[in-house]
């Protein structure tokens, strides 16, 4: 069965960089494009961009433009989302979400999330 | 690009129907058919109820349903359930990337 499994929670102070992996099992990993998005505290889901999991072409949201990188491992089925110069607004859960369809615009399967702590 | 905006909570009794607004832009939910909802229990990984307006995936009962009419979509459950009882949110594409609702809290009494 398709799974998508994420690293563990992160703690990390203001103005470093985090990296989250997401181990994609249970399909062609390069079949499928993937996003990311995040949820803060108490609040709705953020989309933050996408990684084409074959050829490795991104698209960002442009909040998110110049901090954000996405790249994958095809040889482990591994996708991952960098984040850099972190303030407390980036606390928050991280998801990956595989694309269900040909529209690309939904998301058949998440990642269990990951939190990420930004705290000094 | 502004979220999309949802009731922050909607309430029913078991058996009965609800149904959640989902309104956005010309730009976001009227402009594209490329709108989806998810069921989510927080600590859970959320789930896909709805995608392109109206499509059930496979496992997801009848009795979820989705439409849409110009600048509003909308999710309804019938023969509402216990277990239905759960974070909504919609999305959809906005030509160049996604947003989200503000999400809607389903209560079962």
């Amino acid at each position: 069965q398709v799974q998508l499994v994420q690293s563990g929670a992160e703690v990390k102070k203001p103005g470093a960089s985090v990296r989250v992996s997401c181990k994609a099992s249970g399909y062609t990993f390069t079949g499928h494009y993937m996003h990311w998005v995040r949820q803060a505290p108490a609040q709705g889901f953020e989309w933050m961009g996408w990684i084409n999991c074959n050829t490795g072409a991104t698209n960002y949201a442009q909040k998110f433009q110049g901090r954000v990188t996405m790249t994958r491992d095809t040889s482990i089925s591994t996708a991952y989302m960098e984040l850099s110069r972190l303030t407390s607004d980036d606390t928050a859960v991280y998801y990956c979400l595989r694309v269900g369809g040909p529209s690309g615009w939904y998301w058949d399967y998440w990642g269990q999330g990951t939190l990420v702590t930004v705290s000094s | 690009q502004s979220a999309l905006t949802q009731p922050a909570s909607v309430s029913g009794s078991p058996g009965q129907s609800i149904a959640i607004s989902c309104t956005g832009t010309s730009s976001d939910v009227g402009g594209y058919n490329y709108v989806s909802w998810y069921q989510h229990h927080p600590g859970k990984a959320p789930k896909l109820m709805i995608y392109e307006v109206s499509n059930r995936p496979s496992g997801v009962p009848d009795r979820f349903s989705g439409s849409k009419s110009g600048n509003t979509a909308s999710l309804t459950i019938s023969g509402l359930q216990a277990d239905d009882e759960a974070d909504y949110y919609c999305s959809s594409y906005t030509g160049y990337s996604a947003v989200f609702g503000t999400g809607t809290k389903v209560t079962v009494l």
